[in-house]
């Protein structure tokens, strides 16, 4: 299977306790997205980045989020101290540059993290 | 980013032609018109895209008038697997450093 893989798919915690996900893009995708979903809702942005370089960061993304690309290929998503509000699922998403294409985001799976 | 507006939910019945529209006033120039379609428990899957006229694939086809300030994803005779949420989303193709946002999408709840 070529596509986003994300791991791990399921993660409950206690309040407090940190978590960290993975994801693994397309290898030829420069591009790599983090998104939060809570139901009933769409997708929101967290973070992006374009080979190792973080270029973009949403507000939603406080201070206990932090998100890497070490070398420009698998991501990790952190949050630490978690909170019940952080309860959601966390889609990884994957793209490559240029001008010509779609600009399509293949996504992965997704991580569901419930915070008890 | 140009926002969109789409209705929350919409029924159907296996077998009917599915039309969801799309409102987009702010458009711009370069954006470009996208729909995804999401299962739950699933992350979103692109359908299709346009920036004018009418486009067509295997899944659906993309209406999009001359003032593009709306657009209408039609899936024709649908099944039961067709049950999904349904996003537009309205950016440049190579999106770059503003990231695709979504909506709350469309609620598509196909019965037999």
């Amino acid at each position: 299977d070529t596509g986003v893989s994300q791991n791990p798919r399921h993660k409950i915690t206690k309040r407090g306790q940190n978590v960290t996900f993975r994801c693994d893009p397309i290898s030829e995708h420069n591009r790599l997205y983090w998104y939060r979903q809570t139901l009933g809702q769409g997708p929101e942005f967290l973070t992006y980045f374009q080979n190792e370089a973080q270029l973009e960061k949403s507000r939603l993304l406080s201070d206990r989020f932090s998100a890497e690309r070490p070398k420009g290929s698998f991501s990790t998503l952190e949050i630490q101290r978690t909170e019940q509000g952080d309860s959601a699922m966390y889609l990884c998403a994957s793209s490559r540059s240029g001008a010509t294409g779609t600009g399509e985001l293949f996504f992965g799976e997704g991580s569901r993290l419930t915070v008890l | 980013l140009a926002k969109t507006t789409q209705p929350i939910s919409m029924d159907s019945y296996e077998g009917q032609e599915v039309n969801i529209t799309c409102s987009h006033n702010n458009i711009a120039t370069n954006d470009y018109i996208t729909w995804y379609q999401q299962f739950p428990s699933q992350g979103p899957r692109f359908i299709i895209q346009g920036y004018k006229t009418k486009v067509t694939n295997e899944v659906a086809s993309l209406f999009i008038p001359a003032d593009r300030k709306s657009s209408t994803l039609s899936l024709p005779r649908v099944s039961l697997s067709d049950t999904a949420v349904y996003y537009c989303l309205v950016a440049p193709r190579d999106t770059g450093r503003r990231a695709l946002t979504f909506g709350s999408g469309t609620r598509l709840q196909v019965q037999p």
